[in-house]
């Protein structure tokens, strides 16, 4: 099993539409945790951090749920830019603070 | 904000040659940068982690005397892909901590290089 988990997709919408991605992690020492976005060939780059209470940056929220190990993002009023792959990425405590990778959520946002 | 650059960004080699990657951070020092591989439709994997003036930490299952890896100071790290197989070929993605960080997750990630071996 790998220690970081998405629904690889695609997932396609329209402009306007809201989704939801979801990530599970198999470590429960996992400390902490993010979610990046990739365009296609090119490098990763963060979109913000996730905490415990939730946090919101714009259009974008996301959630933790600790006791269920898993992470969301939920997009809303999606746009044609955000059209790209979004990486959960994962530290814990006992592992030289690596990140660990998953394999990413393709989404197109549609016209 | 911090940049780190990449070169070359692409290069296209024959089967048995030797491959360098250079990763520098441009405006800020870095004590330690990574090293990722990414093959198409698949995640970020962690090759090794460089640490200035000391040898590099190797994944399981990666293997250094086939990726060298030198950081000789604290902006420059280099990745050499030592006799290069079709197999090799992947997008290589350094990224680099800066020295004053007190943040795990605080990378900053190069453009990539897309090596193609034929």
């Amino acid at each position: 099993r790998k220690e970081v988990e998405q629904d690889p997709g695609p997932f396609n919408v329209p402009e306007g539409a809201t989704v939801a991605f979801n990530c599970t992690y198999s470590n429960s020492a996992s400390q902490s945790f993010f979610w990046y976005r990739q365009d296609c060939r090119k490098e990763p780059k963060l979109l913000m951090s996730v905490y415990s209470s939730g946090n919101e940056d714009g259009r974008f929220t996301a959630q933790l749920n600790r006791a269920s190990q898993y992470i969301s993002l939920l997009i809303r009023d999606s746009k044609l830019s955000d059209s790209a792959t979004y990486l959960c990425v994962v530290i814990h405590a006992g592992n030289n603070r690596k990140l660990i990778w998953g394999l990413g959520t393709s989404l197109a946002v549609n016209p | 904000g911090a940049v780190v650059s990449q070169h070359p960004s692409r290069v296209i080699c024959k089967s048995g040659t030797s491959v360098k990657i250079e990763c520098r951070s441009l405006d800020f020092q870095a004590t330690t940068m990574f090293w990722y591989r990414q093959f198409p439709k698949q995640s970020l994997m962690l090759m090794a982690t460089s640490n200035e003036g000391s040898k590099a930490t190797y994944e399981q299952g990666v293997e250094k005397d086939k990726f060298l890896i030198n950081h000789a100071s604290l902006t420059l790290s280099t990745l050499t892909v030592t006799s290069a197989h079709p197999e090799d070929s992947s997008f290589y993605i350094c990224s680099a901590r800066p020295a004053t960080s007190s943040s795990y997750n605080e990378q900053f990630f190069g453009p990539g290089t897309r090596l193609t071996v034929l």
